[in-house]
Parts: structure tokens; C-alpha cells; sequence
């Protein structure tokens, strides 16, 4: 079993819609979450952390679940510019697991 | 501010030859290093992380090695490259022990 799992997509939206994915991981001694955006043939950047009280950052919103182990990034009003493939990453020990990536398209 | 470097951006090397990537971070010390490999199409692999100056740790046996032979400098060597090592592969950073990982430009290698 992956460590950390993710819905690939695509997920095809229109511009102002919402959209909601989630990320699944194994061990439940992990110790922290995050989402990152990364675009074509770049770098992954860090979009947020996730915190256990659930967190917002402008339109995107994250939660974690630790009972059901899942974290999930919720995207409101989306723009053209969040297109784009989200990575869940779980830390614990210094290793930092990647999930391969939810790709959000946003259309016109 | 903390700046993490990584070079060459592109690389297209023939099978057998040598491999050398460099990463090195400033404005920060004690950094943990990280190189991951991402195929096409595919998720970032964890290769090797290193909490230390000679401290290396192997997440995957493969055909590549890691040195960090100073406090902010990282490096992924490989004496005969494989056509499955053809990747993106990125150099990372971070504070602490389960802290935000930030990422290099990358490198994007070819091997033919």
C-alpha cells in the first residue's frame, strides 16, 4: 500500500466553482500534512500546511482527519490560474511522503 | 531569506556516463537535504535525506548515491546512469524534523 494516496483527476471546472479533493495516508504516527501546487515540468511549492483544527488561506480551505487518516483542500471561486497539480505531503521523521498529485483543470 | 540552488536545469546524458547534480541552500544552517526523483506523469519518489554533514540516508537501492560533503551543499552522483534514471529530480529543504520541505528549480535529466 502507498504511503500517501491521491485522487489523480483531472478535475474540470468551471471558473467560480468550488472543488474538493482529498489525500489518504497509512501511518497513523504521522506527525504533519501539507498541500503543494505544482505546475508543468516545475517545482512543487508549498501552498499551505494543514493544521487538526482545519485551516483556511483565502479561498482554499484544509482539513485533516486523523480518525479516518485523510486530509482534504478545498478550493472556492476558482480561478483560471489555480489549474494546476495538487500534492498532499505527509511528514514524520524527517521524510517528507509525496502523494503523485490531484490535477485541478479550471475553464473559461 | 532562505535561497536553495540547483544545477543544470536541463541534462541529457548518454547510458554509462557519469552523474553529477549539486544543490546547495543559504541563509540557513543545519538544513535538512532531500533529492527526490519525479517520472513523467508520476508522484515525487524520496531518494536520499540527510540531517547532517556526512549523514546520509537511502530511501530506495538504485543505481545513484548522495554526499553532502559541506553543511548546505547536496549531491546526487551516479558512475554509470540507467535509461530508468531519466526524471525530474529536485533538491529540498527544511527546518526541522517534520517541517515544510522547499524545493529547487530541479533538474530535468534525459538519459539516451
Amino acid at each position: 500500500r502507498k504511503e500517501v494516496e491521491q485522487d489523480p483527476g483531472p478535475f474540470n471546472v468551471p471558473e467560480g466553482a468550488t472543488v474538493a479533493f482529498n489525500c489518504t495516508y497509512s501511518n497513523s504516527a504521522s506527525q504533519s500534512f501539507f498541500w503543494y501546487r505544482q505546475d508543468c515540468r516545475k517545482e512543487p511549492k508549498l501552498l499551505m500546511s494543514v493544521y487538526s483544527s482545519g485551516n483556511e488561506d483565502g479561498r482554499f480551505t484544509a482539513q485533516l482527519n486523523r480518525a479516518s487518516q485523510y486530509i482534504s483542500l478545498l478550493i472556492r471561486d476558482s480561478k483560471l490560474s489555480d489549474s494546476a497539480t495538487y500534492l498532499c505531503a505527509v511528514g514524520r521523521d524527517y521524510k517528507l511522503s509525496f502523494g503523485a498529485g490531484t490535477t485541478v483543470t479550471v475553464r473559461a | 531569506s532562505q535561497t536553495i540552488h540547483q544545477w543544470p536545469a536541463t541534462l541529457v546524458q548518454p547510458v554509462g556516463s557519469p552523474l553529477s547534480l549539486e544543490c546547495t541552500v543559504e541563509g540557513t544552517s543545519n538544513p535538512n537535504l532531500y533529492w527526490y526523483r519525479q517520472a513523467a506523469g508520476r508522484g515525487l519518489q524520496l531518494l536520499f535525506y540527510s540531517v547532517g554533514i556526512g549523514q546520509i540516508s537511502s530511501e530506495v537501492p538504485q543505481n545513484l548515491s548522495a554526499s553532502r560533503p559541506q553543511d548546505r551543499q547536496f549531491i546526487l552522483s551516479s558512475k554509470k546512469l540507467l535509461l530508468s534514471d531519466s526524471g525530474f529530480y529536485l533538491c529540498a529543504w527544511s527546518e526541522t524534523v517534520v517541517g515544510e520541505a522547499f524545493f529547487g528549480q530541479g533538474t530535468r535529466l534525459t538519459v539516451v
